[in-house]
């Protein structure tokens, strides 16, 4: 079993839709959340961090659930532009990060 | 400013060479990681600098893999007798500050290896 799991997609979504992409991790004793956005062929580059309150970011908006170990990303109102693999990253030790395979997202207009 | 950058962006190796990626981490990083992203998944840790000090190389594959940051700043990442498994694209990552903080990573836009 990985210890970050996400569904690798691809999600086909209409353009001004909702999407929601969740990723479960193993590790009970994960310190720190991210959701990552990597485009094709390209680096990963950070969307946001993930705080167990939930937070928003624009038309982000991304939820920890601890006891359940379950992290959630939504996009609202999506954009042509939001096509990317959306990846689920999870901090284990002061630097160590470890990855899920990304969900894929494609935005159809 | 300038970001973190990576050569060669491209590599093609015959199987059973030796290469050498680089890696030029953002001006005053501490942090410097390595990290290998097969087609398809994540990112995959390989090993982590504290300025010259490599403080973990538990995800190097084999003993073919060999990493060195010799004055804190750049990084090279070798690969001995480049095997078919070896393909993949190999980013390096750079941040601010060493370890015990939240910080982001900011990438390098990764040397893509083809080991034929």
């Amino acid at each position: 079993r990985k210890e970050v799991e996400q569904d690798p997609g691809p999600f086909n979504v209409p353009e001004g839709a909702t999407v929601a992409f969740n990723c479960t991790y193993s590790n009970s004793a994960s310190q720190s959340f991210f959701w990552y956005r990597q485009d094709c062929r390209k680096e990963p580059k950070l969307l946001m961090s993930v705080y167990s309150s939930g937070n928003e970011d624009g038309r982000f908006t991304a939820q920890l659930n601890r006891a359940s170990q379950y992290i959630s990303l939504l996009i609202r109102d999506s954009k042509l532009s939001d096509s990317a693999t959306y990846l689920c990253v999870v901090r284990v030790s002061n630097y160590q990060l470890i990855w899920g395979a990304g969900t894929k997202l494609i935005i159809k207009p | 400013g300038a970001g973190v950058s990576q050569s060669p962006r491209y590599k093609v190796a015959k199987r059973g060479q030796d290469v050498a990626l680089r890696c030029d981490p953002i001006s005053g990083h501490v942090s410097l990681f390595w990290y290998q992203q097969a087609l398809g998944q994540g990112p995959e840790f390989l090993t982590y600098f504290q300025n010259e000090a490599q403080l973990d190389k538990s995800g190097l594959p084999s003993d073919r893999f060999f990493a060195e940051r010799p004055e804190g700043s750049v990084s090279t990442l070798k690969i001995q007798r480049t095997q078919q498994e070896d393909s993949a694209v190999y980013l390096c990552a750079s941040s601010l500050r060493g370890s015990g903080g939240t910080y982001e990573q900011y990438f390098g836009p990764g040397t893509r290896l083809t080991v034929t």
